[in-house]
């Protein structure tokens, strides 16, 4: 079993449409990170969490420590959100390196 | 700032042949890494440096080798290429310890035929 496991692997969804993707892990966490990537292949960081929740837009992540699970969610989803989204977790303790644990990602794709 | 820039952006390189994938960053972050992307798999770390002249091994460092003589530049060299090293390879950096976003660079798609 992956550390970081996410769901759905795809997802099809239609504009306008309120999105889930959610991130499981199985280790002690200091951090939680979620990226973008673009059907090009850059990565972006959306967001890093330890606690609680954040909102950027029209993205809300959400974590809860307790039962090791994060969401991201995306409210009036659009074409342009199409897009790999990669859940990271960086272990508690770790306090050196980039270390972090990747999931496999989940492609998005919204279609007009 | 360009932020993290990788160069080449594609390469294809036979069976046992050397190369140097470049790195660098101008934010003056200390912390920069190398990961590998494939297919059905998350991003895992080949080497990552947590300073200038401070290097350490990832997950997956077998085949490859770094240094980091400056604190922009952290060039990855794939020593005798193997097909199984056909990736696409990504830098990124951050501030420093602790908790800090990642930057990541656009990426370099190598093949080994």
């Amino acid at each position: 079993k992956n550390e970081v496991e996410q769901s759905p692997q795809n997802l099809t969804a239609q504009e306008g449409e309120f999105i889930t993707i959610n991130c499981s892990y199985s280790v002690g966490i200091s951090a939680l990170h979620w990226l973008q990537q673009h059907p090009g292949g850059g990565i972006v960081s959306l967001f890093m969490l330890s606690s609680g929740k954040k909102k950027h837009g029209r993205l809300i992540a959400t974590i809860n420590i307790q039962e090791k699970h994060s969401s991201l969610h995306i409210t009036a989803s659009h074409p342009r959100d199409s897009a790999v989204y990669i859940c990271a977790v960086r272990g508690r303790g770790e306090t050196s390196g980039s270390r972090l644990t990747f999931g496999e990602g989940t492609q998005l794709t919204v279609n007009p | 700032n360009a932020g993290v820039t990788q160069t080449p952006k594609f390469q294809v390189l036979k069976t046992g042949q050397s190369m140097t994938l470049q790195c660098a960053q101008d934010m003056n972050h200390e912390y920069m890494s190398w990961y590998r992307q494939d297919p059905g798999m998350g991003l895992r770390l080949i080497h990552y440096s947590v300073g200038a002249g401070i290097t350490d091994q990832g997950e997956v460092p077998n085949g490859y080798n770094v240094s980091r003589s400056t604190t922009e530049d952290f060039p990855l060299r794939l020593l005798s290429a193997a097909p199984s090293q056909t990736s696409v390879y990504f830098c990124a950096s951050k501030r420093g310890q602790g908790i800090y976003e990642q930057y990541f660079g656009p990426g370099t798609r190598l093949t080994v035929t």
